[in-house]
C-alpha cells in the first residue's frame, strides 16, 4: 500500500539534544511537507520542498533543520535551539507544489521532553 | 495576516442528524479550500476540496460551501454516524501546495 511512514511513533528529548524525525513517502510525490501540531491550534508548516535537493522555511522554522537528499524521504531535526519542542509532529506529502492538490498525511511522530 | 477560524467548541450531535461546520478566513482571497478528517493520534485525512469558483461540492454524505463574499465554507454531514466522530480541519491554499490550517471542530455523534 501506498502512503507515509513516521517514525518513531513517540520520541523524548533530553536538554541540549537534537533529535531528528524520519518521514519517508512511496506515493511518488514531488512535494513534502512538515507540520507541527499543538492542542488547539491548526496544524502549522515547519519547512517544505518542492523538488529534492531544494526545501523553503514555512512559518515556524527557528530551532528545526530539514534535508532533502531523496525525492521519499524528508527528514526533520529539531536541535536544542528550539526551546518549545513538545508537540505532534506531522509529515505531508502532494503530487505536485499547485495550490489544487490535497496533501496526504503520515500518523506522526509525538515528541516530548525528559 | 491569514487566519483562519473554525468553531472552537465541540459539536454534539444525535445519530441522523446533519452536522454543519463552520470555517471563517479573513485577509485572503484563497483559490481552493480542502477540508479534512482527524483521528485522535492519527494524521489528517483528505475529504473534499472546493475551488473558488464552486458554491457547492458533494462526495456521498458529505457537503461543502464556500462563499468568497462572506469568506465563509461550510461543511456538512447528513445522516450522521458515531463513526462520524472526529476533528475537521479545513484550510485555505497558498502559493506552492502550501496551506493554512484552522484548528479544527470536534465532532461527536452519539447514538
Amino acid at each position: 500500500d501506498g502512503g507515509i511512514t513516521q517514525s518513531p511513533k513517540y520520541l523524548f528529548r533530553k536538554e541540549g539534544q537534537n533529535v531528528t524525525l524520519s518521514c519517508e513517502q512511496n506515493l511518488n510525490h514531488d512535494a513534502m511537507y512538515w507540520y507541527r501540531q499543538d492542542p488547539g491550534q491548526g496544524l502549522r508548516l515547519i519547512y517544505y520542498s518542492q523538488i529534492v535537493n531544494d526545501f523553503q522555511k514555512g512559518d515556524i522554522a527557528e530551532g528545526y533543520s530539514v534535508s532533502r537528499e531523496k525525492k521519499e524521504s524528508f527528514p526533520l531535526t529539531v536541535t536544542s535551539a528550539q526551546k518549545n519542542p513538545t508537540a505532534f509532529y506531522l509529515c505531508a506529502s502532494g503530487d505536485s507544489p499547485y495550490v489544487n492538490q490535497p496533501q496526504h498525511f503520515g500518523d506522526g511522530t509525538r515528541l516530548s521532553i525528559l | 495576516s491569514q487566519k483562519i477560524e473554525q468553531n472552537s467548541e465541540a459539536l454534539n450531535i444525535q445519530e441522523g442528524k446533519t452536522a454543519t461546520l463552520t470555517c471563517n478566513y479573513t485577509n485572503y482571497s484563497p483559490a481552493y479550500l480542502q477540508w479534512y478528517r482527524q483521528d485522535p493520534g492519527r494524521g489528517p485525512v483528505f475529504l473534499l476540496l472546493i475551488r473558488e469558483n464552486e458554491k457547492e461540492k458533494r462526495k456521498e454524505r458529505l457537503k461543502v460551501t464556500f462563499d468568497t463574499t462572506l469568506k465563509q465554507s461550510l461543511f456538512h454531514i447528513t445522516a450522521s454516524q458515531p463513526a462520524d466522530s472526529a476533528t475537521y480541519l479545513c484550510a485555505l491554499t497558498r502559493q506552492g501546495g502550501k496551506l493554512i490550517f484552522g484548528q479544527g471542530t470536534e465532532l461527536s455523534v452519539k447514538p
